[in-house]
């Protein structure tokens, strides 16, 4: 059973380009979540989604960021018009159905994401 | 400060000592969990204490839970030198969003 897969591993843009990040979660699992690590720091929640469904956004950026889930396929994670500061690691995780009032978030080996 | 902050921020011991981590944190929560980060890596879930428990261990690792004062700790028994990494714990408040603190970066000295 594959774990989380997220590519690329390492992505390099530069200013204004557009960066896509693919994740595929754990097989059986339907809910997806993205975060974004500065170094040196803890990981900030971005995006929760359900198939097809943004569940909650509210890490999200306003602009230049959107993510979906589609019923095919992987998780995407897309910043348009990169910026320096969107440089970071960026980990996506899957969970399984809620059991008995909590459960564990897997996490992908991440994207390091560099804006030159 | 923000939900989960932990304590040390670094920490450097000698293998076979034992290794303590502290997490604290402002809301109410359904339960903590503590991931392990090795550098360059994803997260690793470690363990799960939910808000009506006060003491869980597994293996080597033992950790605490107080709700009244909104802290957690965790310890790592007879450190080795592979438990090298950095340590984050993580609230669950329900909204199934974790919120992470910044980390402990544990150094064992073999």
């Amino acid at each position: 059973n594959a774990g989380v897969m997220q590519n690329p591993r390492h992505l390099v843009r530069r200013r204004g380009q557009e960066a896509r990040l693919r994740c595929s979660p754990m097989k059986g699992h339907s809910h997806v979540y993205w975060y974004r690590q500065l170094p040196e720091e803890g990981l900030k929640f971005m995006v929760y989604l359900q198939k097809e469904n943004i569940i909650d956004e509210s890490g999200m950026p306003k602009e230049r960021f959107s993510a979906e889930f589609p019923k095919e396929g992987p998780s995407i994670l897309r910043i348009q018009q990169v910026v320096r500061g969107d440089s970071a690691a960026y980990f996506c995780a899957s969970s399984p159905p809620q059991i008995a009032g909590a459960y564990i978030q897997y996490f992908g080996a991440g994207t390091r994401l560099s804006v030159l | 400060s923000q939900q989960g902050e932990e304590d040390p921020q670094a920490l450097s011991i000698q293998e076979g000592e034992n290794a303590t981590m502290n997490c604290s944190y402002k809301t109410s929560i359904n339960n903590l969990q503590w991931y392990r980060q090795n550098s360059g890596r994803g997260l690793v879930h470690l363990i799960l204490i939910r808000s009506n428990e006060r003491e869980k261990h597994s293996g080597r690792l033992r950790v605490t839970l107080d709700t009244s004062k909104k802290s957690s700790s965790l310890l790592i028994t007879a450190s080795r030198a592979a438990d090298t990494a950095s340590y984050f714990c993580a609230t669950d408040t329900g909204r199934r969003a974790l919120t992470f603190g910044s980390g402990t970066r544990l150094q064992v000295q073999p």
